[in-house]
């Protein structure tokens, strides 16, 4: 899988957007981006994932650059519940060979009142 | 998505002890997952588990050391043996879902 390159951490204020940078730049055509939170002492949650479109859920929206090097997780309006070490992945899709999760070191992001 | 329970949810073992843990899944699925996460870092993959075969193991992990049975679509179990204190983490399951993996709560195994 390719490597990915986040920040060790962030702070954001409550009820601004939070803003999660990424780098993937040797990733493969056919990988896509995933991003999972942990919060403490929990497992880790998936929150969005995208191949080259930007995407939005009820959680979060991810933007891909066009070259597909980078992408940024958005949390629209951060809560003190947000906090959490925010994982970027990229992996072939599920059922390939080969697919599976391989953790980085994450961001821990931090919203503070 | 799928609803995962773990057992036990922590423990304190004594060294050269082992300690099995069970995963159970509310749905069948095929794919089941072992991770460790050590204190203050990220997960690590451990193995891979499919239902009537044998489990495929990741660099650095080894079969005598974490034994995996998967008895059906909805349990697995995954055994720490002969522990060590450099084996307290947190072990959790995982399955894939149609649009991202789940995971059970882990289980926070501490080894004196």
């Amino acid at each position: 899988d390719a490597k990915t390159t986040q920040p060790p951490s962030m702070d954001c204020a409550e009820g601004r957007a939070a803003n999660l940078p990424c780098n993937h730049s040797t990733i493969s055509g056919n990988e896509y981006v995933y991003w999972y939170r942990q919060i403490h002492s929990q497992g880790p949650q998936y929150i969005i994932h995208g191949l080259k479109n930007n995407e939005t859920n009820e959680m979060a929206s991810l933007i891909i650059t066009e070259d597909r090097k980078s992408s940024t997780l958005i949390l629209p309006h951060a809560t003190l519940r947000d906090t959490a070490v925010y994982y970027c992945i990229v992996r072939v899709a599920r059922g390939t060979s080969g697919s599976r999760l391989t953790f980085g070191e994450g961001t821990q992001l931090t919203v503070n009142p | 998505s799928a609803v995962i329970s773990q057992k036990p949810s922590r423990d304190i073992c004594q060294r050269g002890t082992s300690l099995t843990i069970q995963c159970q899944v509310d749905s069948q699925v095929t794919m089941m997952f072992w991770y460790r996460q050590q204190p203050g870092q990220s997960l690590t993959l451990i193995a891979t588990a499919n239902q009537g075969s044998e489990a495929t193991y990741e660099s650095g992990f080894v079969i005598d050391k974490f034994p995996i049975s998967r008895p059906n679509l909805t349990f697995s179990t995954l055994t720490v043996s002969n522990m060590s204190p450099e084996d307290s983490s947190i072990y959790l399951c995982s399955v894939e879902e149609i649009s991202g993996s789940d995971f059970g709560p882990g289980t926070r195994l501490t080894v004196l």
